[in-house]
């Protein structure tokens, strides 16, 4: 079975540019998550999707970034403009339900550098 | 709001040492608590899942517990190698808040 995966896997950006992300789930999964960790801490969840609905955006910084589940499968994530405090790891997850007691598979992430 | 705690936040073992990793939060009403490992530069890799109405659930060498009433989890792991060495990372999900993780807990194994 293949994991999630997410491309790409490093991107550098000058500050005020704009950078997306992109995420294919499992297949055949539902819920779709969009993380950002920070280095030294655990992932925060940006946003959760139930097939291309959105469950949760509460901590979606939504001045500046954005996120689109196209036909409840795959997924992109938008910075823009981007600010050195985002520089982080952006991991994409998914799991078969929404909440209920199903495991989320991660993918490898995409480390982004704003310099 | 859930608050997800990790102790101790670092740890340095030699090998063969058995081992217990501490999770608590704050809010008991969860669905489930999952346990990961998460190795220098990489995604995350799902351990154990422990759904609310379990006590424990086992994976080879690590045993995860789950105490709800009193917001633990424990991750025990036995005859611990230099290829656990990764930081390891508790989530709980609840109906009432979202997928919530702890800072995690950096463990060095070495031989």
């Amino acid at each position: 079975e293949a994991g999630v995966a997410q491309s790409p896997r490093y991107k550098i950006i000058e500050k005020r540019q704009s950078v997306a992300f992109w995420c294919n789930p499992i297949s055949g999964h539902a819920t779709l998550y969009w993380y950002q960790q920070i280095l030294g801490q655990g992932p925060k969840l940006l946003i959760q999707f139930q097939n291309n609905g959105v469950v949760d955006d509460s901590q979606l910084p939504k001045d500046r970034f954005s996120a689109e589940r196209l036909k409840g499968v795959d997924s992109t994530l938008k910075i823009q403009p981007a600010k050195l405090e985002d520089s982080a790891v952006y991991l994409c997850a998914s799991s078969l339900f929404h909440t209920m007691n199903t495991e989320a598979f991660f993918g490898q992430g995409t480390r982004l550098t704003v310099v | 709001k859930q608050e997800v705690t990790q102790i101790p936040a670092a740890l340095s073992v030699p090998e063969g040492e058995n081992l217990v990793l501490n999770c608590s939060f704050t809010d008991s009403a969860i669905y489930n608590l999952q346990w990961f490992r998460q190795d220098p530069g990489k995604g995350l890799t799902s351990l154990l899942l422990i759904q609310s109405s379990q006590r424990e659930q086992t994976s080879g060498r690590l045993n995860a517990s789950l105490d709800k009433s009193s917001g633990r989890s424990t991750l025990y792991i036995a005859a611990s190698q230099p290829g656990d060495s990764a930081t390891y990372l508790c989530a709980t999900s609840g109906g009432s808040y979202i997928p919530t993780f702890g800072r995690g807990t950096s463990l060095i194994v070495h031989p």
